[in-house]
């Protein structure tokens, strides 16, 4: 079994300073991470994935996320973000079988 | 455009009817999904499909039915007997299932209330 656990489930921040989502996992194989956001009313788009190789990962919208094995972690950055980035925010992981289990969200909100 | 649609946007339901919520895809997937949204509990998996004429349940099946007759389609038909159906319903598509490494690509959503 899989699980996904997003440490945070509101983050409030002024525009132009720097964001981190945190997001932790466990499975008991290896699996891949991806980081989707939402707008209200809307549905999800892929930010980002991690599937092998480089640790950091560079996503749309200048998001970048860094895997880390033994902290079993994918947390979420960005160094400057807008009011365009309030959304909310999900970690998910996916098997080889192909099935995904999503954390619960972060409310991002970015204030003037 | 490539993408999924989904269909209605919002949709009122009176208590003890069925109601089918439409997914359409030309994006040539062959997986889809279907995803329960509340607040505050993330995406729950509904039902799933990797191939035309073949589904599975997810974690939440129970007064839910789908079926996928041809490849760009996979409606959803919430039942009488699912006890609580309110919520945000979003479809998802991607190109394969197997591997787990392809993204999803999400529909619009559609919000059902049941009056």
């Amino acid at each position: 079994a899989q699980s996904v656990t997003q440490l945070d489930s509101q983050v409030p921040v002024f525009e132009e300073a720097p964001v981190e989502l945190r997001c932790n996992y466990s499975s008991s194989v290896s699996v891949y991470l991806f980081w989707y956001v939402q707008y209200p009313n809307q549905g999800l788009q892929l930010l980002l994935k991690y599937l092998s190789g480089s640790t950091l990962v560079k996503g749309i919208n200048g998001f970048e996320a860094e895997f880390n094995k033994s902290q079993t972690s994918f947390h979420l950055r960005k160094p400057s973000v807008h009011i365009s980035d309030t959304a909310e925010y999900f970690c998910a992981v996916s098997d080889y079988a192909g099935k995904s289990t999503f954390g619960d969200g972060t409310t991002l909100t970015v204030k003037p | 455009d490539g993408g999924i649609t989904q269909s209605p946007k919002y949709l009122f339901r009176k208590e003890g009817q069925n109601v089918t919520l439409s997914c359409e895809q030309n994006l040539n997937h062959d997986a889809m999904y279907w995803y329960r949204q509340d607040p505050g509990q993330g995406l729950r998996l509904i039902y799933y499909s990797q191939i035309v004429n073949d589904f599975q349940k997810g974690d939440i099946a129970e007064g839910y039915s789908v079926s996928r007759e041809k490849k760009e389609s996979f409606p959803l038909t919430v039942t009488s007997a699912q006890k609580n159906p309110t919520a945000f319903y979003l479809c998802a598509s991607s190109i394969s299932s197997s591997g787990g490494y392809n993204e999803q690509f999400f529909g619009p959503g559609t919000r059902l209330t049941v009056l």
